[in-house]
């Protein structure tokens, strides 16, 4: 199973906003409603931001929101904050009982 | 407070073994899928395997399967991965999370391991 596709980095000024895409196949996001996003500060222990597509676990910020069109999954980070720069990686369910990560998108605030 | 912590990382030799252990805390550990992801230095995350509640039904990755090995005991509320066969692009940290992409999503802090020629 290879990683799901990302872009390497994004980046984007304070307020701004940024997407994050993650394109997969139709084993992966194209067959299935559960897709993750993580975000992941160096040292610190990945934190689901989005789970089944498109919600948020409690205390997440309403500034991350996620969609998925086809076997394109999409994370949208609004009002961008300094606080934001960290990996980024989304996650799928497999056909098989397996599991798949993207490559990770590093997010840098300018 | 939910809390996963990992333990048994180390230096091995190519070829040796360890096991990994997860335990658990904050939480029925027995109603939980566990998992196991692991990040190679410098690259990102990568799913290796998963054990449903009482502990029948496993899957693994294919890059892990045939060595590696997950285990539970709900008993000891502790979360096991047994790797055998170790190589050098094992190395990684490694981490455990409950409910891996679900809504009760949790991961711990992660243990280190290094295989070594």
């Amino acid at each position: 199973q290879s990683a799901l596709t990302q872009p390497a980095s994004v980046s984007g000024s304070p307020g701004q906003s940024i997407t994050i895409s993650c394109l997969g196949s139709s084993s992966d996001i194209g067959s299935y409603n559960v897709v993750s996003w993580y975000q992941h500060h160096p040292g610190k222990a990945p934190k689901v931001i989005i789970y089944e597509v498109t919600k948020r676990p409690s205390g997440v910020s309403n500034r991350f929101s996620a969609s998925k069109s086809g076997n394109t999954a999409s994370l949208t980070i609004s009002g961008l904050q300094a606080e934001d720069e960290a990996d980024y990686y989304c996650c799928s369910f497999v056909t098989g009982n397996t599991y798949v990560f993207g490559i990770g998108t590093t997010v840098t605030v300018l | 407070e939910v809390q996963l912590v990992e333990s048994g990382g180390g230096l091995v030799q190519t070829g040796g073994s360890l096991r990994l252990s997860c335990a658990a805390s904050g939480f029925t550990f027995s109603s939980y899928w566990m998992h196991w992801v692991r990040q190679a230095p410098g690259k990102g995350l990568v799913w290796v395997s998963r054990i449903e509640t009482d502990g029948p039904y496993r899957s693994y990755a294919d890059s892990v399967k045939g060595r590696f090995t997950i285990s539970r005991d709900n008993a000891k509320n502790t979360l096991y991965l047994q790797m055998d066969s170790l190589r050098a692009e094992d190395t990684g940290f490694y981490y455990c999370s409950r409910d891996l992409i679900g809504p009760d999503d949790s991961w711990g802090q992660g243990t280190l391991v290094t295989v070594s020629s």
